[in-house]
């Protein structure tokens, strides 16, 4: 079965410098990957995905991610962090098939001007 | 604008006394899906729907019943609340279980006592 480990509880970065928001996966096949941000008293939003093909994903509001095979992961990233950043993030991941979209336990980005 | 709606956003109830949660989407979309999320367990999928009259049991569908007789409906049904059930409750909708990005309502905060 499929899973996704979120391995920091919390992220803390000072605004303008750059951020990483990290995960892991593990499928059995080829998996398709999701991250998404929830802010307070508010639904998960969709920042970007990976199917297929290239391997650095460019999203919403500035985020990208870079899809890595041999390491099986999927980290979140951003080039200048902005206070406005500021939320839960959540790793997901399927496989092909009838499977389930499987969640990370989620991240807390703090920027701190 | 496109949206997915939950009602009610809070509700606090006692245990044993039947409820529902309703879900509707305005995206014509198949797919969609109950998740609720718990502290330290990121969301974890109760129901999901693939089209009109076809559910299926997620990884924690016990104490839950759902229904989907219209395309944009999709209420979660707790028959006999136990305060085990206390949590925060999201619809989301897709369109197509697989590779399309999920959008997520803003959340009901059920309190069982």
């Amino acid at each position: 079965a499929q899973s996704v480990a979120q391995p920091e509880d919390q992220v803390n970065v000072a605004e303008g410098n750059p951020l990483t928001v990290k995960c892991t996966y593990s499928v059995s096949g080829n998996p398709y990957l999701f991250w998404y941000v929830q802010y307070p008293n508010r639904g998960l939003q969709f920042l970007l995905k990976y199917i297929t093909g290239d391997n650095l994903v460019k999203g919403s509001y500035g985020f990208e991610a870079e899809f890595n095979k041999s390491q099986t992961s999927f980290h979140l990233k951003k080039p200048s962090a902005l206070v406005s950043d500021s939320a839960l993030y959540f790793c997901a991941v399927r496989e092909a098939g009838n499977t389930p979209l499987v969640f990370g336990k989620g991240t807390r980005l703090s920027v701190i001007a | 604008e496109a949206q997915v709606t939950q009602n009610p956003r809070y509700l606090i109830t006692v245990t044993g006394k039947k409820l529902t949660v309703t879900c509707s989407q305005n995206m014509n979309h198949e797919y969609m899906s109950w998740y609720r999320q718990d502290p330290g367990l990121g969301l974890r999928q109760i129901y999901y729907s693939m089209n009109v009259e076809v559910t299926d049991k997620g990884d924690v569908p016990e104490g839950y019943k759902v229904s989907r007789k219209e395309k944009r409906n999709f209420p979660l049904i707790l028959e006999s609340p136990s305060p085990n059930q206390t949590s925060l409750y999201f619809c989301a909708s897709s369109l197509g279980p697989i590779n399309q990005p999920q959008h997520f309502g803003d959340g009901t905060r059920l309190s069982i006592l």
